[in-house]
């Protein structure tokens, strides 16, 4: 089945320094992905919608210029969280899917956290 | 945009049914799905409705009814490892990209 990775899994940074988070589809090419964010017993949060070749689309409340996101190619999305905060602290998921109508898949995951 | 609804928190007995519901609204209705998800972990999928009815998978079963914005997730058999988050998701026409947009999550305790 469809197979999505995501890089790395926990990490710990400063606050005002920039993490990347990069997120792979294995198997598959996808032109589209998605990345979330989860606080503690919170649902995901759709933060933008990642294109590949294109710019990203933000939801409304989510700053395109702290949250970078890049799709180079078919099988790689990164999110780089710019100057991070404490408040930045939570876990970020990306996910894709492998056809028109077939369900997200999600990567495992990236707890961040920000002292 | 879309208001999705599950109850926060439910509660139940290993080996009994448990019916987790989930209400919506939105305009391009494409299709809900169900997603299991424990704690730390990213969200599994376990069910897709896009038509009315009941889809069956095993101990799980979703239903869908379009008119009423309604959807529910049925659990038989429970066991202790089906204590987890249980997320309804929606899809909608109208964002383009078929974006999913998830409610809140209902997080199901199992107890022996």
């Amino acid at each position: 089945g469809a197979v999505v990775s995501q890089h790395p899994s926990r990490v710990i940074c400063k606050s005002g320094t920039s993490v990347k988070i990069e997120c792979r589809s294995l198997d598959f090419q996808a032109t589209t992905m998605f990345w979330y964010r989860q606080f503690p017993k919170q649902s995901l949060m759709l933060m933008a919608t990642s294109n590949e070749g294109s710019k990203a689309t933000y939801e409304q409340g989510v700053e395109k210029d702290k949250f970078l996101i890049n799709h180079a190619s078919l099988t790689l999305s990164t999110l780089t969280v710019t100057s991070a905060h404490p408040e930045d602290s939570s876990f970020y998921i990306c996910s894709a899917r492998d056809g028109g109508n077939s369900p997200l898949h999600f990567g495992n995951g990236t707890r961040l956290t920000v002292t | 945009g879309q208001n999705i609804d599950q109850p926060t928190e439910m509660t139940a007995t290993e080996g009994a049914i448990v019916q987790i519901n989930c209400t919506y609204q939105t305009s391009g209705f494409n299709g809900l799905f169900w997603y299991q998800q424990h704690a730390g972990e990213a969200p599994t999928f376990l069910s897709y409705n896009v038509l009315d009815g009941l889809e069956e998978k095993g101990r799980f079963s979703s239903f869908l009814s379009r008119s009423k914005g309604y959807s529910y997730l049925l659990l038989k058999e429970l066991q202790m490892k089906d204590s987890a988050s249980y997320l309804c998701a929606v899809r909608d026409w109208n964002t383009g990209f078929q974006k999913l947009v998830f409610g809140t999550g209902t997080r199901l305790l199992v107890s022996p």
